[in-house]
């Protein structure tokens, strides 16, 4: 039944090494985005695609790339985690105007 | 200056009360403005829906917006423990990306 996947739940990873989130949907929204969220913070957007259109936020470091091979799956790399990168990351899709995330994946950087 | 500013809480009601949970916006640009519910080390959960200024109605839940004083309110009729999760606003100027308030959390107790 679910429809915006994250895999893993949780993520533990060394200081400078890369690591690769990923989501899949099975709604076939031709929009998805991927959210840094830290503790008691807002989700903050850091990239979308606009089916294969990248956009990227004019803050994102670019410590952060994502790659979309095909409408069902997203992958958000970090090239070198640092500590102030550990946060909830979450994955969400759209069509019209409403998104709908999926249930994230904690990132620990040891 | 945020673009959205939401009062963190906690705010603390006993079951039955009327929840009321606001945010204030700065960019007159925005046009969609939605409301999630987020569960401790969950995605946010889409609540609530609506373009432009008014009222929009579903069960226990009315969101309204006015564009006039750049003000959004969602309110909680007969509040339930289950209702116990931090309300995060969000905002999209149509380009698809939504900027969050920091959300509100709340805890009603039984």
């Amino acid at each position: 039944d679910a429809m915006v996947i994250q895999n893993p739940r949780y993520q533990v990873t060394q200081f400078g090494k890369p690591v690769t989130l990923s989501c899949s949907q099975t709604l076939n929204h031709n929009v998805m985005y991927w959210y840094q969220q830290k503790s008691s913070q807002a989700p903050k957007l850091l990239f979308h695609y606009y089916d294969k259109d990248f956009n990227n936020e004019a803050d994102t470091p670019d410590n952060f790339q994502s790659r979309r091979p095909n409408t069902s799956f997203c992958f958000l790399d970090i090239r070198s985690p640092g500590l102030g990168d550990a946060a909830m990351y979450l994955c969400a899709t759209s069509v019209k105007n409403e998104q709908f995330f999926g249930p994230g994946t904690r990132l620990t950087v040891l | 200056q945020k673009e959205v500013e939401q009062d963190p809480g906690p705010l603390s009601v006993p079951e039955g009360a009327i929840v009321s949970l606001n945010c204030t916006y700065s960019n007159s640009a925005f046009q969609y403005f939605m409301w999630y519910r987020q569960y401790s080390r969950k995605g946010p959960e889409l609540l609530m829906y609506t373009y432009s200024s008014g009222n929009k109605e579903d069960g226990r839940f009315t969101a309204q917006v006015d564009k006039s004083s750049k003000y959004i309110s969602l309110f909680i009729r007969d509040s339930q423990p289950s209702d116990s999760a931090t309300y995060l606003c969000a905002s999209d100027t149509g380009r698809r990306a939504l900027t969050f308030g920091s959300g509100t959390r709340l805890q009603v107790q039984p």
